[in-house]
């Protein structure tokens, strides 16, 4: 079966530090990889997808990147924290030949001071 | 482009009560249909889906209906329990993107 890691699982930084933030999958091999962002009382928003190793699609334009280093390895940075980049992280995973069902990691909440 | 649209909460129950939240969408292919619940503190887990028109998803209790005519696909559940408290997520997927509802608050009182 497939599982979806995600980690750290809480981070608390000051503005204007790096960020990395790391989702993995483990069983499965070529998924559709994503970063959604969801803000305080709101919906998720799209932030990056990729189809496959240093394939990257961005959604939004911000002081955000992603990165896909490994097959099943998606990594979310920043050079510079705003406080406008807290929330909860969520990483999720589909299928590459259906890019169907997307299956969701833990998630990641990020409070920038 | 696509865009879902659903009944803002936040919905307070009682135990054994009927619950329905409400979502439109907006597409210009057949998209998907998905509801996904996010329990406290969580990440978001698939609740049901649907793929096609007319299909029903169904789990833990939950239906919901693929509706073109009317470009629905309302949550239910006949008779919720305090397990049940969540947000609730309506979503479609035209391509390998999910399009999000703002969410539903529901809580479910003993």
């Amino acid at each position: 079966s497939q599982t979806i890691h995600q980690w750290p699982a809480t981070l608390v930084q000051p503005v204007g530090s790096p960020l990395s933030l790391e989702c993995t999958v483990e069983g499965t091999s070529n998924p559709n990889l994503y970063w959604y962002r969801q803000a305080a009382g709101r919906g998720l928003q799209l932030l990056f997808y990729s189809v496959g190793i240093g394939q990257i699609s961005s959604e939004v334009p911000q002081n955000l990147s992603a990165s896909r280093p490994q097959d099943r390895q998606f990594i979310l940075s920043s050079k510079k924290l705003l406080l406008s980049d807290s929330g909860f992280y969520l990483c999720a995973w589909s299928i590459t030949d259906r890019g169907d069902t997307q299956y969701f990691g833990p998630g990641t909440r990020l409070t920038v001071l | 482009g696509d865009s879902v649209t659903q009944m803002e909460g936040p919905v307070t129950l009682s135990e054994e009560a009927f619950l329905t939240i409400n979502c439109t969408y907006t597409a210009t292919g057949y998209p998907s249909l998905f509801w996904y619940v996010q329990y406290p503190g969580e990440g978001l887990q698939l609740l049901l889906k649907a793929t096609k028109a007319d299909d029903k998803g169904s789990n833990k209790g939950f239906e919901a209906t693929y509706r073109k005519e009317t470009t629905s696909f309302h949550l239910e559940k006949g008779s919720v329990q305090v397990s049940d408290s969540a947000v609730y997520f309506c979503a479609l997927n035209d391509d390998y993107k999910l399009s999000f509802g703002a969410g539903t608050t529901v809580t479910v009182r003993a």
